[in-house]
């Protein structure tokens, strides 16, 4: 059955700064990811997708994501960030089933 | 193109009551797909219509249910609330071409349920 997993809770990083936010997946079939972000009191907004090809994918507002299948990760990163990227981000794969299943969050909170 | 929209956005019932959530996808969509947010289980799949039939189904009891209509639109139910019942629930919509699992879906603003 497919599960991802988020490792980090919360994590926090000085404006400016590189971030890092780890996923693991596990799947014996082949998988497409997902990053989400959720805002305070809205939806789930797409980031970036991983499908095939490239294992480096750039999604919107600087993001981008490296798919490892041999370590089966899909960590997002940003060089650096800004106040406003202070949100919850989600995980999520799609597998052999059409549902999402996502991780747990990691709440992203930018300091000034 | 206008986003998915949910309507209520907040309900407050209590509990033994029932309630009806409503979704309508983006236009073009024929897959809409609930999910529960709470913070002790995160986000978990509810259901998945498609040309208004349940093509999926998560582990929920039997008092979620939920039906498509033939504009795509879809509403989902809760029969006799809980107090857990508690949660954001999010709709999401995607073009639902059939055999594909990749296809993006694209989420609503949720409807905040608080059962008291």
């Amino acid at each position: 059955a497919q599960s991802v997993t988020q490792l980090d809770s919360q994590v926090p990083v000085f404006e400016e700064a590189p971030v890092e936010l780890r996923c693991n997946y596990s799947s014996s079939v082949s998988v497409y990811l997902f990053w989400y972000v959720q805002y305070p009191n809205q939806g789930l907004q797409l980031l970036l997708k991983y499908l095939s090809g490239s294992t480096l994918v750039k999604g919107i507002n600087g993001f981008e994501a490296e798919f490892n299948k041999s370590q089966t990760s899909f960590h997002l990163r940003k060089p650096s960030v800004h106040i406003s990227d202070t949100a919850e981000y989600f995980c999520a794969g799609a597998g052999s089933a059409r549902q999402l299943t996502f991780g747990s969050g990691t709440q992203l909170t930018v300091l000034p | 193109k206008a986003g998915v929209t949910q309507t209520p956005r907040y309900l407050i019932k209590t509990r033994g009551q029932q309630v009806t959530l409503s979704c309508s996808p983006i236009s073009g969509h024929r897959s809409v797909s609930w999910y529960q947010q709470t913070p002790g289980q995160g986000l978990q799949f509810l259901f998945e219509y498609f040309s208004e039939t349940q093509r999926n189904k998560g582990n929920f009891p039997g008092r979620f249910s939920g039906r498509q209509f033939s504009n795509s639109r879809s509403e989902m139910n809760v029969s006799t609330l809980e107090l857990g019942d508690s949660a954001l629930y999010l709709c999401a919509s995607s073009l639902g071409t059939s055999g594909t699992h990749q296809e993006t879906q694209y989420f609503g603003p949720g409807t905040r349920l608080l059962v008291l």
